[in-house]
């Protein structure tokens, strides 16, 4: 079983929909969660990142981390065809730059927003 | 403002050649790092660095090898290439602190495929 999962969709909405994406996780050490954007052809860039439970939002995006029930979500309201790119999930134990030896993704999961 | 850049951007080799990937940074980070990308895998760790002379395995090292002689540059070897290996490699950089506001850059990519 891997320590991250996430639905690889693909998943397809029209314009101005609410799109939910999650991944959830089994290791109870990770706190730091981050979703990270993909676009065709590019690196990932990082969207949003969260520490512990809780909520975050950012203009159209929010974040939500539930650590009871090991599961994250990254809600977008309003979708745009801009938003249509590859979304991947990453968490570690550990804070900031000292944990990138021991970041997890999620496998990502491909979004379409059509006009 | 060039950020992480990768080099080539595609590369096609035979069974058994060997080459150089090409990561460099100019926003002075000290952790760089080497991940492979792969349907339903998503990214995963080869190798990482947290300075110049220091190196550490990833996830999956196996066939790879690296050094880094310099804060900028962290090449990425094949020896000996096998069709496994074929895959979009990226490479990562970000600062090494315990801050969450230290985000991963990612370069563009090199996608390699191996006959």
């Amino acid at each position: 079983q891997k320590e991250v999962e996430q639905d690889p969709g693909p998943l397809s909405v029209p314009e101005g929909a609410i799109v939910s994406l999650n991944c959830t996780y089994s290791n109870s050490a990770f706190q730091y969660f981050m979703w990270y954007r993909q676009y065709s052809r590019k690196g990932p860039e990082l969207l949003m990142y969260t520490y512990s439970s809780g909520n975050k939002e950012d203009g159209r995006f929010t974040a939500q981390v539930d650590k009871s029930s090991k599961y994250i979500s990254l809600f977008i309201r309003d979708s745009q065809p801009s938003d249509s790119a590859t979304y991947l999930c990453a968490m570690s134990a550990l804070a900031g730059g000292t944990s990138y030896g021991k970041l997890t993704f999620g496998q990502g999961t491909i979004l379409t927003v059509h006009p | 403002n060039a950020g992480v850049t990768q080099t080539p951007k595609f590369q096609v080799l035979k069974t058994g050649q060997s080459m150089t990937l090409q990561c460099a940074q100019d926003m002075n980070h000290e952790y760089m790092s080497w991940y492979r990308q792969d349907p339903g895998m998503g990214l995963r760790l080869i190798h990482y660095s947290v300075g110049a002379g220091i190196t550490d395995q990833g996830e999956v090292p196996n066939g790879y090898n690296v050094s880094r002689s310099t804060t900028e540059d962290f090449p990425l070897r094949l020896l000996s290439a096998a069709p496994s290996q074929t895959s979009v490699y990226f490479c990562a950089s970000s600062r090494l602190t315990t801050s969450y506001n230290s985000p991963l850059h990612f370069g563009n990519g090199t996608r390699l495929t191996v006959t």
